[in-house]
């Protein structure tokens, strides 16, 4: 079985100072990694994802994440973030199972980002 | 416009009274799936399917009950809802192979 690890709880960082919010998985086949952000009172939202080819992934929004195959990591970073970045983030991890043709996408109990002006 | 939409959005029940939270989505997608998220837990899936009339249990799948009739349809279904229950409830939709899972907007759940 899967499992997913978000190593902080909650990160405080001030407005424009870089971050990095930890993601480590586990999993005996191949996975596909997801990053997912929750603003207050709404739902997930994709942020990046990793399926195959560049191991650097990046979003539209300045995050990246990533893939390191012997760690089993997908970190996210952000060079400087803005106040707008305040929220929960969650990683996630799937694989299919070919054998028995079952699919689940798994995730971290993530890690709620807090900006300071 | 692509959506997975829940609802109720809010629900305040007693204990032991039937209730079914709907879930629909619009992109022909073939997977579904609940999670329920609660503090300092992240989401727990529990149930998934991956096409019409197959279901199946993810990690807390005690208390739930679900069904796929239709491929864009997916609801929660709770029997005999207890206040271990209260919870914020997420459906997701993805296409089957490992794509990105869309969300709807959550259905906040109190069981008093």
């Amino acid at each position: 079985a899967q499992s997913v690890t978000q190593l902080d709880s909650q990160v405080p960082v001030f407005e424009e100072a870089p971050v990095e919010l930890r993601c480590n998985y586990s999993s005996s086949v191949s996975v596909y990694l997801f990053w997912y952000v929750q603003y207050p009172n709404q739902g997930l939202q994709l942020l990046l994802k990793y399926l195959s080819g560049s191991t650097l992934v990046e979003s539209i929004n300045g995050f990246e994440a990533e893939f390191n195959k012997s760690q089993t990591s997908f970190h996210l970073r952000k060079p400087s973030v803005h106040i707008s970045d305040t929220a929960e983030y969650f990683c996630a991890v799937s694989d299919l199972d070919s054998g028995a043709g079952s699919y689940q996408l798994t995730f971290g109990k993530g890690t709620k980002l807090s900006v300071i002006p | 416009e692509a959506q997975v939409t829940q609802n109720p959005r809010y629900l305040i029940t007693v204990t032991g009274k039937k209730l079914t939270v709907t879930c629909s989505q619009n992109m022909n997608h073939e997977y579904m799936s609940w999670y329920r998220q609660d503090p300092g837990l992240g989401l727990r899936q529990i149930y998934y399917s991956m096409n019409v009339e197959v279901t199946d249990k993810g990690d807390v799948p005690e208390g739930y009950k679900v069904s796929r009739k239709e491929k864009r349809n997916f609801p929660l279904i709770l029997e005999s809802p207890s206040p271990n229950q209260t919870s914020l409830y997420f459906c997701a939709s993805a296409r089957r192979l490992a794509t990105e899972a869309f969300f709807g907007q959550g259905t906040r759940l109190t069981v008093v």
